[in-house]
């Protein structure tokens, strides 16, 4: 069935430190990818998206890159701030083609803290 | 503004009292969900409905109901909670057209003694 595999946290690193958090995928079809984000007591937000391969999805500084031959889905930031500091899931939505239509199938999340 | 509001935030409840949790959403989406977030486990789907009086089974729907009477609302229903459906609850609601980009409400933190 259709997965998705990141890595574990929590992910700690000072301010202005390079940020890669992997994905990647396993799915039948042709699915579009996605990261939200949930800050503190707060609910998930689309941070991006990528609906086919090579696409690049970006908001934020943040970027991630679809990348059909290596089934992943990369997070990256050049330079990290305080205020990134969240939990980051990555997410597919294999929609029409096999599987329950509309389901997102998130990953476990990664806790990203961010030290001044 | 667009938002999906959740009701209550925080409960502590007993186990066997029956509860219900509403959701709405003002963005006159067709499709709606319920999650449940643990600790190591991320966000599991408990049901969804792509519109008034469809609904469907997600991924761990034993112990809980839904109905979709009305497409702004999309209440969960606990008839007889257990401790081990203690959890944070999430609804999320999307256009058809992109059921990918959804939107969450603030969530609703259970506690079932």
């Amino acid at each position: 069935g259709n997965s998705v595999t990141q890595m574990e946290g929590p992910v700690t690193l000072s301010e202005e430190a390079f940020l890669t958090i992997n994905c990647t995928y396993t799915a039948t079809g042709y699915p579009s990818l996605f990261w939200y984000v949930q800050y503190p007591g707060e609910g998930l937000q689309l941070l991006l998206k990528a609906t086919k391969a090579d696409d690049k999805g970006s908001n934020k500084g943040f970027e991630a890159t679809y990348r059909k031959e290596t089934t992943s889905f990369h997070l990256e930031k050049g330079s990290v701030q305080v205020s990134d500091s969240a939990v980051y899931f990555c997410a597919l939505s294999d929609l029409g083609y096999g599987g329950s239509q509309g389901n997102l199938i998130f990953g476990k999340g990664t806790k990203l803290s961010v030290k001044p | 503004e667009a938002q999906v509001t959740q009701n209550p935030r925080y409960l502590i409840t007993v186990t066997g009292k029956k509860l219900t949790v509403t959701c709405s959403q003002n963005m006159n989406h067709e499709y709606m969900s319920w999650y449940r977030q643990d600790p190591g486990l991320g966000l599991r789907q408990i049901y969804y409905s792509m519109n008034v009086e469809v609904t469907d089974k997600g991924d761990v729907p034993e112990g809980y109901k839904v109905s979709r009477k009305e497409k702004r609302n999309f209440p969960l229903i606990l008839e007889s909670p257990s401790p081990n459906q203690t959890s944070l609850y999430f609804c999320a609601s999307s256009s058809s057209g992109d059921l990918g980009f959804q939107y969450f409400g603030p969530g609703t933190r259970l506690l079932v003694l």
